[in-house]
């Protein structure tokens, strides 16, 4: 079945370093592929997200690129700041049929001043 | 523009008691609804998913239940709560047909069961 797999946190980082939260996953077809977050006490916020092969998703300074040689949506970020202290979604919507939205278990982030 | 509400937002439910948490979307018809659970510690668990009134489709065997009273409406209860139930519980909408549907997500209504 389809399955996602996100790098397990914390992942703990200073103020303007570089950011990669690495996410693979297994799908049959072409699926889509997001980015959510989540800060402390709040639902889930769409970050960011990508439709098909190669294209590149952004939002808020972060990036994405859906790489399907690699089966991987890894998310990056070249500054971050301490407001982007929060846990990080990655998910996927298979490609017709199955309406399910599967996510991976989440990496949390601190980033410190 | 498309709107989601769930309610209410935090809870202390004693073991045993009953639980319904009410969800409803507006700006949409014939949403996909969702139920997620996230516990302490852990990730998103899918609950329920709807496709329709009346369609609920299960994803974990558990004392939970949900019903779709109306197209926009989505509640999950359950008649007797257990300690493991706590967790922060999130209700979900998507526009029907799947693939490239962005999921929108509730503010979620925190579940301490004591």
């Amino acid at each position: 079945g389809n399955s996602v797999t996100q790098m397990e946190g914390p992942v703990t980082l200073s103020e303007e370093a570089f950011l990669t939260i690495n996410c693979t996953y297994t799908a049959t077809g072409y699926p889509s592929l997001f980015w959510y977050v989540q800060y402390p006490g709040e639902g889930l916020q769409l970050l960011l997200k990508a439709t098909k092969a190669d294209d590149k998703g952004s939002n808020k300074g972060f990036e994405a690129t859906y790489r399907k040689e690699t089966t991987s949506f890894h998310l990056e970020k070249g500054s971050v700041q301490v407001s982007d202290s929060a846990v990080y979604f990655c998910a996927l919507s298979a490609a017709g049929g199955d309406d399910k939205i599967i996510f991976g278990k989440g990496t949390r982030l601190h980033i410190l001043p | 523009s498309q709107t989601i509400h769930q309610w209410p937002a935090t809870l202390v439910q004693p073991v045993g008691s009953p639980l319904s948490l009410e969800c409803t979307v507006e700006g949409t018809s014939n949403p996909n609804l969702y139920w997620y659970r996230q516990a302490a510690g852990r990730g998103l668990q899918l609950l329920f998913y709807s496709v329709g009134i009346g369609q609920i489709s299960s994803e974990v065997p558990q004392n939970l239940s949900a019903s779709r009273p109306q197209d926009r409406q989505f509640i999950l209860s359950s008649k007797k709560l257990l300690l493991s139930d706590s967790g922060f519980y999130l209700c979900a909408w998507s526009n029907p047909g799947g693939g490239e549907n962005t999921i929108y997500f509730g503010e979620g209504s925190w579940l301490t069961v004591v």
